[in-house]
């Protein structure tokens, strides 16, 4: 079946850098993607979303890149904080409305 | 109220009795979600429920699962005869109507163990 899935599962970053977490996807209807933040005991919280028509957007220290040939989705996190600390799930729909996400990239930042 | 609100946030069960999980969804919200999520894994789509259509029930793992939402607002996730492989964190999330944007929002999860 179709799946969401990302390239690894784990990234540690000095607090200050830029953090890069990947993600592909494998339905190529998928026209909606979404980036949650989940961090430990809580459920999942937006942090951006980008549409099928579009290959960047930006939002606060964060932006999120769409390249639709490859089916590759990523999240850029500007001077990384210890806040940032997380587990980072992409998301996508074809317009179903449920989202189907993937496995989730632990980041750790260092002080 | 102000966020999803999920109850009991942690349940200990035995194999082989039943469970029922609450949701209480932001109000005006009139799409809920129900996912499953395993240790260290991604989230896993149940059933997703709209206004007064009926609710997509594809993700259901079997037929011991079942989920009814009362009045278009409360839901309740029932398990019956629980497995240890039900053990997991259940989450709720409801929005708006069409669900893009940023109108998916999350309960803190309720944390099944089946011992």
């Amino acid at each position: 079946g179709e799946s969401v899935g990302l390239h690894l599962p784990t990234l540690s970053v000095q607090e200050g850098d830029n953090s890069i977490i990947n993600c592909a996807y494998s339905n190529s209807a998928s026209d909606y993607f979404i980036w949650y933040k989940q961090e430990s005991g809580k459920g999942p919280q937006f942090i951006i979303d980008i549409r099928s028509n579009m290959d960047k957007r930006q939002g606060q220290r964060v932006t999120v890149l769409l390249n639709k040939t490859v089916k590759h989705l990523s999240l850029q996190i500007a001077a990384t904080q210890p806040g940032d600390s997380a587990v980072y799930f992409c998301a996508e729909t074809t317009g179903r409305r449920a989202l189907t996400f993937g496995s989730g990239t632990r980041l750790q930042v260092q002080p | 109220g102000a966020g999803v609100s999920q109850s009991p946030s942690n349940k200990v069960t035995e194999k082989g009795k039943d469970v029922e999980l609450r949701c209480d969804p932001i109000s005006g919200h009139t799409a809920l979600y129900w996912y499953r999520q395993s240790l260290g894994q991604g989230l896993e789509f149940l059933i997703y429920f709209q206004g007064n259509s009926a609710p997509d029930k594809s993700g259901l793992p079997s037929d011991r699962f079942s989920a009814e939402r009362t009045g278009g607002s409360v839901s309740t996730l029932t398990i019956q005869r629980t497995q240890q492989e039900d053990s997991a964190v259940y989450l709720c999330a409801s929005s708006l109507a069409g669900g893009q944007g940023s109108g998916y929002t999350f309960g803190s999860g309720t944390r099944l163990t089946v011992v």
